[in-house]
């Protein structure tokens, strides 16, 4: 069974600066995938960035970069230039082998930018 | 084009009852998931139905039930409810159900059991 930790409940980052969101995970899969998700207070869930466990090279999407440390079991969001948009929840979540949509969520990390 | 839309948006339902919540995919994917989302905490993952087939079933009891109708919408049910139920309902629909097609999420029902 895949779990996924997040370690840091709230963080708060000012604006313009950069921010590390931290994630670990456990799986017994070769194969998977992992995924960092945004839950503004609207609800709905937004995909930031998702990495394929068998490529070695960080995803990025704009400011959006991730560390990911297959070893350590470790994948790490990097949010540059943080922007008042930003604030959210976020969520880092792994794919089950059979589908993209069995999705395993961890708790969330609150962030604030703040002004 | 529309995303996933979830009706309805706010339900509450007072205990021992039934419940129905609806998921609409977007246009074109054949993939629908649910989700249980506790305040305070990451989604859970219920139900995932493709092409109308049960393709994957999360830790929920039997009060839990789906189905996916040949439009490729989708109904969470809930039988017997009780206060632990109340949650935040999502529904995601993607292309494939393989890992390389992106879920997309719905807004959710807020569902409140008194």
């Amino acid at each position: 069974a895949q779990t996924v930790t997040q370690s840091q409940p709230e963080m708060s980052v000012q604006e313009a600066e950069t921010v590390t969101l931290s994630c670990t995970y456990d799986t017994s899969e070769n194969n998977y995938y992992l995924f960092w998700y945004k839950q503004p207070p609207s609800r709905q869930m937004i995909l930031v960035i998702r990495q394929e466990a068998y490529k070695q090279q960080n995803a990025t999407e704009n400011r959006f970069s991730v560390n990911f440390q297959k070893a350590a079991k470790s994948f790490s969001l990097k949010i540059s230039d943080s922007q008042l948009g930003d604030t959210a929840m976020y969520f880092c979540a792994i794919s089950d082998q059979t589908g993209a949509n069995n999705l395993f969520f961890g708790t969330g990390t609150r962030l604030t930018v703040i002004p | 084009d529309a995303g996933v839309t979830q009706s309805p948006t706010h339900l509450i339902k007072t205990r021992g009852q039934h419940v129905t919540l609806r998921c609409s995919p977007i246009s074109g994917h054949k993939s629908v998931s649910w989700y249980q989302q506790v305040l305070g905490q990451g989604p859970q993952f219920i139900f995932q139905y493709y092409e109308k087939e049960e393709r994957g079933r999360g830790n929920f009891p039997d009060r839990f039930s789906a189905r996916q109708f040949p439009n490729y919408s989708s109904e969470l049910n809930v039988n017997a409810l009780l206060l632990g139920d109340s949650a935040l309902y999502l529904c995601a629909s993607s292309l494939g159900w393989n890992m390389n097609t992106e879920a997309f999420f719905g807004q959710g029902t807020r569902l409140t059991v008194v």
